[in-house]
Parts: structure tokens; sequence; C-alpha cells
């Protein structure tokens, strides 16, 4: 099935670190997604990204739908610990909400 | 406030056993959206509904099956379940307008095969 490569899998930084993954895919998206899952919680969606070359900000999170509308990225700035968590993308390929997903990256920050 | 949420949170069941998880939902979303959750594979689309009386599958539908008779419940059934299905469960909503198309997730549902 279709499928995203999300990369890296996994990070550890120190605090006050700036953090970047990225999404792409062998198929155009109309929409590009980003949640955070925390330890026993469901994803909770963090940016939402309709245009290509769209670059959008919530905070200290800024992410990208590249130009190509095959990937995506996802900057943190000046990292703390509460960031720590798995980060997941999520692409759609049409109207109608199905999204495909990435296999996340899970973030872990050093205080 | 509107929100989504699943029951029951933890479920330990034998192999062989039917099993229903619900999925309940405020926001009077059309959309509704049931993945599972397990290492190294993200979240994977079991079924999903577009409204009631609509279903239809997902990428890892085999085994499952989801019953839409109102706008604000999708409950996912395990016909007879399987170790493999130990996995946790995630049920989403949303709405689809021009320009913006989120879904929203639940808390999840543990569930352990044995």
């Amino acid at each position: 099935g279709q499928q995203l490569n999300q990369s890296p899998q996994s990070m550890f930084i120190q605090e006050g670190e700036d953090v970047s993954m990225n999404c792409t895919s062998s198929s155009i998206f109309n929409t590009w997604l980003w949640y955070k899952q925390d330890p026993g919680e469901g994803p909770v969606l963090l940016i939402a990204l309709y245009k290509a070359g769209e670059l959008t900000s919530n905070g200290r999170l800024t992410a990208q739908f590249g130009i190509t509308r095959k990937d995506s990225f996802l900057n943190i700035s000046a990292s703390i610990p509460s960031d720590v968590g798995i980060y997941f993308c999520a692409g759609q390929l049409g109207q109608g909400g199905k999204l495909i997903f990435g296999q996340g990256t899970e973030l872990s920050v050093k205080p | 406030d509107a929100e989504i949420t699943q029951s029951p949170r933890h479920k330990i069941t034998e192999t062989g056993r039917q099993v229903t998880l619900a999925c309940h939902q405020t926001w009077n979303h059309n959309n509704m959206f049931w993945y599972r959750q397990d290492l190294g594979h993200g979240l994977r689309l079991i079924h999903y509904s577009y409204g009631v009386h609509d279903t239809n599958k997902g990428e890892v539908s085999d085994g499952y099956s989801v019953s839409r008779s109102n706008t604000e419940d999708l409950p996912l059934t395990l016909e007879s379940a399987a170790s493999s299905q130990t996995s946790v469960y995630f049920c989403a909503s949303s709405e689809w307008w021009v320009g913006t198309d989120t879904q929203y997730f639940g808390p999840g549902t543990r569930l352990t095969v044995l």
C-alpha cells in the first residue's frame, strides 16, 4: 500500500537545540499534516498544510509543504523537555479524509 | 466542549472471542475512521465512514467490521479475535470543508488478545 518515508526514526538531542524531520512520498498529496503523540495518548494535530510551497508556523514549530507536493518537513526550534514524543507526518491524497501516515519520529530531549 | 471518546481504554480477551470497541464523537463530524498502531508501522487505516450507513474498507480491514447507525458512533468489531490483532486502536473524526480537512483522534484502546 501507499507509504510515506519519514526520517529520522529517532532523535536524541540536548535541550535548546533545533530539530528537523521530514517526510517524502512517491505520490502527490493535496494536504500534509503533522501530529504529535504523547505516551498513552492519541495523536494531536500540530500543523496543517494545504498548498504547495506553504510555510506555516505554530509557536516554535514550522512546517512546509514541498513545492513538488511529494514532501514536507517540520522544524522545532529551541527544543524543551515537553517536546518529547512521537511526531507523525500524514498526507492526504484527495478530498474525503483518508490519510496516509509516516512511521513516526521519536524525539528525546535531554535537559 | 466537543470531543471524541473511546471505550474501553484497555481490554484483554481470548483468541476466538468477539470484541467491540466503541468510538463516540460530539463534533457532529460526518467522517469517522479506525486505525491500528503497531511498532514500526505507524498508524494504519482499518475502516472508515463518510456518513450514516456508509462504511469502507481501509488498508488492513481483514477480521474487522464497522457499522454506522448514527453520526456520533462508529463501533469496531473483531468477529473472532486473533493474537495478530493485539494492538492499540485509535478512532478519529473529521469534517471536510474546502481548505480545511483535518482529523482529530481519540485517546486510544489498548487491546490484548491472549
